[in-house]
């Protein structure tokens, strides 16, 4: 079975500050993981996904995320943030066979002070 | 090449009533998964279908609640006799299939409300 923490349920940073959200995971087998950002009444956009290949992955708006096998760790980072970005942001585990349904951690909400 | 659709984006029942929430999944894709938000509790997995299959539906309450995905149609999730508590945010997402670990295309959702 897999599972997701998030750690903080509420990061507030800085305009420009570095964005550091926690996602810690829990699989019985080798696991794909997924960010995903929600803005205010929309549905959830694929921010980034680590499916075994590179282990610092690149994703939209300037984000990246490092899969940490030895910590269980997939944490999101961006250098520098931007009043846009302020959202909810979902980590996101399935397990590396078959097509198992993602797993979602409780959500992260980011604030982004000018 | 239009994405998930969900409808509709808001819903209104009395206690009793029944909802029935739609999802068109994005073309091409023949995997549907719902997904329920509630505040402060992260999307939980309810239903993963495919054309005329139910595939896993262990997040899915065992009364009441009910999904399908013909042939031909949309997929859809039916509340039977709602109560207050099924007020929430419900979420269809779809892939292509399961070799790849495509990820999921979300819907905008339905807001359920149960007055």
């Amino acid at each position: 079975a897999q599972s997701v923490t998030q750690l903080g349920s509420h990061v507030s940073v800085s305009e420009g500050a570095l964005v550091l959200l926690r996602c810690n995971y829990s699989s019985s087998v080798p696991p794909y993981l997924f960010w995903y950002v929600q803005y205010p009444n929309q549905g959830l956009q694929l921010l980034l996904k680590y499916t075994s290949a590179a282990t610092l992955v690149k994703g939209i708006n300037g984000f990246e995320a490092e899969f940490k096998k030895s910590e269980t760790s997939f944490h999101l980072t961006k250098p520098s943030a931007h009043m846009s970005d302020a959202a909810e942001y979902f980590c996101a585990v399935s397990a590396n066979s078959g097509n198992t349904p993602l797993v979602f951690g409780k959500g992260t909400r980011l604030s982004v002070i000018a | 090449n239009a994405g998930v659709m969900q409808n509709p984006r808001h819903l209104v029942r009395r206690r009793g009533q029944e909802a029935r929430l739609r999802c068109s999944p994005m073309k091409g894709h023949s995997h549907v998964y719902w997904y329920r938000q509630l505040p402060e509790e992260g999307l939980k997995f309810m239903v993963y279908l495919q054309k005329e299959n139910i595939i896993d539906e262990s997040g899915m309450p065992k009364e009441r609640f009910s999904a399908e995905f013909p042939k031909e149609g949309p997929s859809i999730l039916r509340i039977q006799q709602v109560v207050r508590g099924d007020s929430a945010a419900y979420f269809c997402a779809s892939s292509p299939g399961v070799q790849i670990p495509y990820g999921y295309t979300f819907g905008s959702g339905t807001r359920l409300t149960v007055v």
